[in-house]
């Protein structure tokens, strides 16, 4: 079975400038994060979506950061313009469900450095 | 505000030895608590998880002990391997809406 697919692996980018990532999530898992993590930090969740729902985007910078998950599968996340303090990894998780303890799956991350 | 905290950035183990790696929660409310390791340049990967209706979880080489008076828990790891050497990261979680919280991590190396 594939695991979560992320691209790219890594960006380098100036602030202000924008970016996107994109995330494939494990076939047939409904539920779809986004997490952040800074450098020392454990992830911290940006948006978690049920099939083309959001959920949960309490965490999510709406100003400057965006996510979509069109048809229930794939997804984007969007960050525009981007500031120094979004230097991280982005990692995108998927499960089977929401409700419950349903194990998250991660894939490899893209590490976004802003200059 | 850190609900899950790991209070130990790093540990260093020799091979063969324990590995005692620990977690402290303040939300009353978690009930499933999960271990994650984590190799450079990949994503976490779930290691051993235990639900709040248990003290203890057994899988090979690792064991999770969970004390809820004290809100805390911790992954053992017997024998230690090098292998083993990655970051650990605890999560927790609440019935509903299944959102898991990290901790920092524990960067553990086992020296051969």
């Amino acid at each position: 079975e594939a695991g979560v697919a992320q691209s790219p692996r890594y960006k380098i980018i100036e602030k202000r400038q924008s970016v996107a990532f994109w995330c494939n999530p494990i076939s047939g898992h409904a539920t779809l994060y986004w997490y952040q993590q800074i450098l020392g930090q454990g992830p911290k969740l940006l948006i978690q979506f049920q099939n083309n729902g959001v959920v949960d985007d309490s965490q999510l910078p709406k100003d400057r950061f965006s996510a979509e998950r069109l048809k229930g599968v794939d997804s984007t996340l969007k960050i525009q313009p981007a500031k120094l303090e979004d230097s991280a990894v982005y990692l995108c998780a998927s499960s089977l469900d929401r409700v419950g303890h349903n194990e998250q799956f991660f894939g490899p991350g893209t590490r976004l450095t802003v200059l | 505000d850190q609900q899950v905290k790991q209070n130990s950035p790093s540990l260093s183990v020799q091979e063969g030895r324990i590995s005692i790696l620990n977690c402290d929660y303040t939300n009353s409310m978690f009930d499933y608590f999960l271990w994650y390791k984590k190799y450079p340049a990949e994503g976490p990967t779930f290691l051993i998880s235990i639900s709040s209706i248990k003290d203890k979880n057994e899988d090979g080489r690792f064991t999770v002990f969970l004390n809820k008076s004290a809100k805390h828990l911790s992954l053992h790891i017997v024998p230690s391997q090098p292998g083993d050497s990655a970051v650990y990261f605890c999560a927790a979680s609440a019935w509903a809406g299944n959102q898991f919280y990290f901790g920092t991590g524990t960067s553990l190396t086992v020296i051969p």
